[in-house]
C-alpha cells in the first residue's frame, strides 16, 4: 500500500532563509509524486510533480524537489523564503499500478515566514 | 478560463437539513472528486467519478451522495447534515484518471460548511 509522511506539521523560517519541507513515501511500484500548495482560504494548486523523468523537478515560485529513490524521499526546497510563501504544503503520491489510481495525501506542513 | 467552480462559498446548516454543494468544471475533465479538509487530518476523499454516469466511494462516503449526469457537473449532497460534517469541502478535477496517474488535479476554491 502507498503512504506519504510529511515530517513536521509546522515549519518556521526567516525571510531569505532556506525552505526545506520533508516528504517520504512508500510505494511498491514506481510512484508519481506531487507537491501542492494551499494559500489561506483558497484551494490547492500544483507546485510541481515527478513523473519518472528528471529526478530534480523545478516548480513554480522558485521551488524545486528531488526524487531520491534510495531514500524514498521527495523533499521540497527553496533557496530563499519570501513572505508570500507562507502557506500549507501537501505532498501526494500515486501510481498507475492495477486499479489503484487515487492520490494518497500527506497531512500537510504549514510554513510560516518571519520577517 | 473558469477552471473548477464551487458554490456556495459559505453555508450554515442546522442538524438534519439537507443541501447540495455544486461543482462545475469547464476543462472537459473526465475525473472529478470531492474532498473534505479538517484540521490535522489533511484531505480525505469523499466520492469520485471517472466519467459521466460513473461514481465511486472514497474513504469517507457516509452521509454524502453524488451523481454525474454530465461531464461538467459533480454535485455533492448532504442527506441529513450532522455537526461532524462541519468542514471545508473541495471539488477537484483532472483530465483523466484512467490512463496516467501523473495528471495534475485542479481544485476549486472551497466551500466552508458549518452544521449547528
Amino acid at each position: 500500500a502507498q503512504s506519504v509522511t510529511q515530517l513536521g506539521s509546522h515549519v518556521s523560517v526567516s525571510e531569505g532563509a532556506l525552505v526545506l519541507l520533508r516528504c517520504n513515501y512508500s510505494s511498491s511500484v514506481p510512484p508519481y509524486l506531487f507537491w501542492y500548495v494551499q494559500y489561506p482560504n483558497q484551494g490547492l494548486q500544483l507546485l510541481l510533480k515527478y513523473t519518472s523523468a528528471a529526478t530534480l523537478v523545478k516548480g513554480i515560485n522558485g521551488f524545486e524537489a528531488e526524487f531520491k529513490k534510495s531514500e524514498t524521499s521527495f523533499h521540497l526546497t527553496k533557496p530563499s523564503a519570501h513572505m508570500s510563501d507562507a502557506a500549507e504544503y501537501f505532498c501526494a503520491v500515486s501510481s498507475n499500478a492495477g486499479n489503484n489510481r487515487k492520490l494518497i495525501w500527506g497531512l500537510g506542513t504549514s510554513l510560516a515566514v518571519n520577517p | 478560463n473558469a477552471g473548477v467552480t464551487q458554490t456556495p462559498k459559505f453555508q450554515v446548516l442546522k442538524t438534519g437539513q439537507s443541501m447540495t454543494l455544486q461543482c462545475a468544471q469547464d476543462m472537459n475533465h473526465e475525473y472529478m472528486s470531492w474532498y473534505r479538509q479538517d484540521p490535522g487530518m489533511g484531505l480525505r476523499l469523499i466520492h469520485y467519478s471517472v466519467g459521466a454516469g460513473i461514481t465511486d466511494q472514497g474513504e469517507v462516503p457516509n452521509g454524502y451522495n453524488v451523481s454525474r449526469s454530465t461531464t461538467e457537473d459533480f454535485p455533492l449532497r448532504l442527506l441529513s447534515a450532522a455537526p461532524s460534517q462541519t468542514s471545508v469541502y473541495f471539488c477537484a478535477s483532472s483530465y483523466s484518471q484512467t490512463d496516467i496517474s501523473g495528471n495534475t488535479i485542479y481544485f476549486g476554491e472551497g466551500s466552508w460548511l458549518t452544521v449547528v
